[in-house]
């Protein structure tokens, strides 16, 4: 069973505020990313980050911003929530190792008013 | 052209029977193939892995990869509900990249 933890697990807020999403994991992986997806559509790469202080912009431009300060910790933050931010955020984490699975946290279901 | 496609389906088959799913891939460099199941508003959850040409069995679930002609398929026997959800094929590129379908949506009917 993986160990990658995203909080919270639900969030409303309205537009124009900032919100940060937290995602941890204790297996000590050096690989994490940041999905979105909208139901029934495919996983979007928003960010990824190949070990401390190492980030990098994914295929989909969400106007977030990551940062990895430790190896356990990849926070995704929105600077001014819109409605059109409105999805599931996903956290997943995988190590340097040829051929490792890639492991998903819980998901973090964002609505904005 | 998308790295993985996937026949989105729905996909209906009747409670017992074999579930056959599909997806084909560009990059013939990809060495890692995996297949998640997703429930509907959860995260994706890992369920089988393949490396190799060949089948790879884990209880009900067969993953078979065929890297000649660059297919990839899940078949799941004696399909119960609790296998509907969305199957997602997803694989790992020579820029070291995941990349995953768009998912098919199976329905098992009791």
């Amino acid at each position: 069973e993986a160990d990658i933890y995203q909080t919270p697990r639900y969030l409303v807020i309205g537009t124009g505020k900032k919100i940060t999403l937290e995602c941890s994991q204790t297996m000590g992986h050096d690989k994490m990313y940041w999905y979105q997806q909208d139901p029934g559509m495919e996983l979007h790469l928003i960010h990824y980050s190949y070990g401390v202080n190492s980030t990098e912009k994914g295929d989909l431009s969400s106007e977030s911003t990551v940062s990895r300060i430790r190896t356990e910790h990849f926070p995704l933050t929105l600077e001014s929530a819109r409605p059109s931010h409105t999805s599931q955020y996903l956290c997943a984490s995988r190590t340097d190792r040829a051929n490792e699975k890639l492991f998903f946290g819980s998901g973090t279901q964002l609505s904005v008013l | 052209q998308k790295e993985v496609e996937q026949n989105s389906g729905p996909l209906s088959v009747p409670e017992g029977a074999i579930a056959s799913l599909n997806c084909t891939y560009s990059d013939r460099g990809s060495q890692s193939f995996f297949w998640y199941r997703q429930y509907s508003g959860k995260s994706p959850e890992l369920i089988m892995s393949i490396y190799s040409n060949g089948d790879k069995e884990d209880g009900r679930f067969t993953a078979q990869l065929n890297k000649a002609s660059q297919y990839v398929s899940l078949l799941i026997r004696d399909s119960q509900p609790s296998d509907s959800a969305t199957y997602l094929c997803a694989g790992f590129n020579t820029g070291n990249q995941f990349y995953f379908g768009t998912g098919t949506s199976l329905t098992v009917i009791p």
